[in-house]
């Protein structure tokens, strides 16, 4: 089973600076089977990227996704205060899901 | 739009079972899988399984094999999870999640449209 890991655990940023999540997984990602989600306080999570760097339907330019292999990353260019929320990925041969890195206001 | 819609919240005892549905409307329900996941109080996400709807065919976690089921009814386009034998660790928001797909009945694995999650809460 492949076990993802998320760093940093907590992101203390300002609205408009840039973020920058990383997640690394224990095998080499097939195929770049690799989704981020959003995840507010009370809410369903929201899907963000698929495929390691796809953006989902309606998801804003600023978020991006990159990687392959074992090493992805998430990237914010400019924090809107909507963006402050828990942020997971998934690698979907196994279904497994990161522990998640908070994304919180400086 | 695509809307996946949960059953209300649930209160069970320990060693009790639970069934929670989630009906799905605005998409061909035979043609997406579902799947479920769950999150514990201020953790994260954990996938228990994924259902076809098309077929019933199903895949479980092994965390949760022997303990859950899933299953579907196309005629009202619900599908469902009943976890039994239930403990206190159990005690989380459980999620429907429909798979992305293909649209034809192939998964992609990754969930793009989710319910809004139904409380299941283990206590004596």
């Amino acid at each position: 089973e492949i076990v993802l890991t998320q760093s940093p655990g907590t992101l203390s940023l300002s609205p408009g600076e840039r973020a920058t999540l990383s997640c690394r997984a224990s095998q080499s990602v097939s195929s770049s089977y690799l989704a981020w989600y959003q995840q507010k306080p009370g809410q369903a999570p929201r899907l963000l990227i698929y495929g390691a760097s796809s953006r989902a339907t309606g998801i804003p330019d600023r978020f991006s996704g990159s990687g392959s292999g074992t090493d992805f990353t998430l990237t914010i260019s400019r924090l809107e205060p909507e963006d402050f929320a828990v942020y997971y990925c998934q690698q979907y041969g196994s279904f497994t899901f990161g522990p998640g890195t908070k994304v919180d206001i400086k | 739009q695509v809307q996946l819609v949960q059953s209300g919240a649930e209160v069970k005892k320990p060693g009790a079972s639970v069934k929670v549905s989630c009906k799905a409307s605005g998409y061909t329900f035979t043609s997406y899988y579902m799947h479920w996941v769950r999150q514990a109080p201020g953790q994260g996400l954990e996938w228990m399984g994924i259902i076809n709807p098309s077929g019933g065919s199903t895949s479980y976690a092994q965390k949760f094999q022997g303990r859950v089921t899933m299953t579907r009814d196309t005629s009202t386009s619900t599908v469902y999870m009943e976890l039994s034998s239930l403990r206190s660790e159990d005690t989380a928001v459980y999620y429907c999640a429909r798979d992305a797909g293909d649209g034809s009945g192939k998964g992609y694995y990754y969930m793009d449209v989710w319910g809004k999650g139904t409380t299941v809460t283990v206590s004596s």
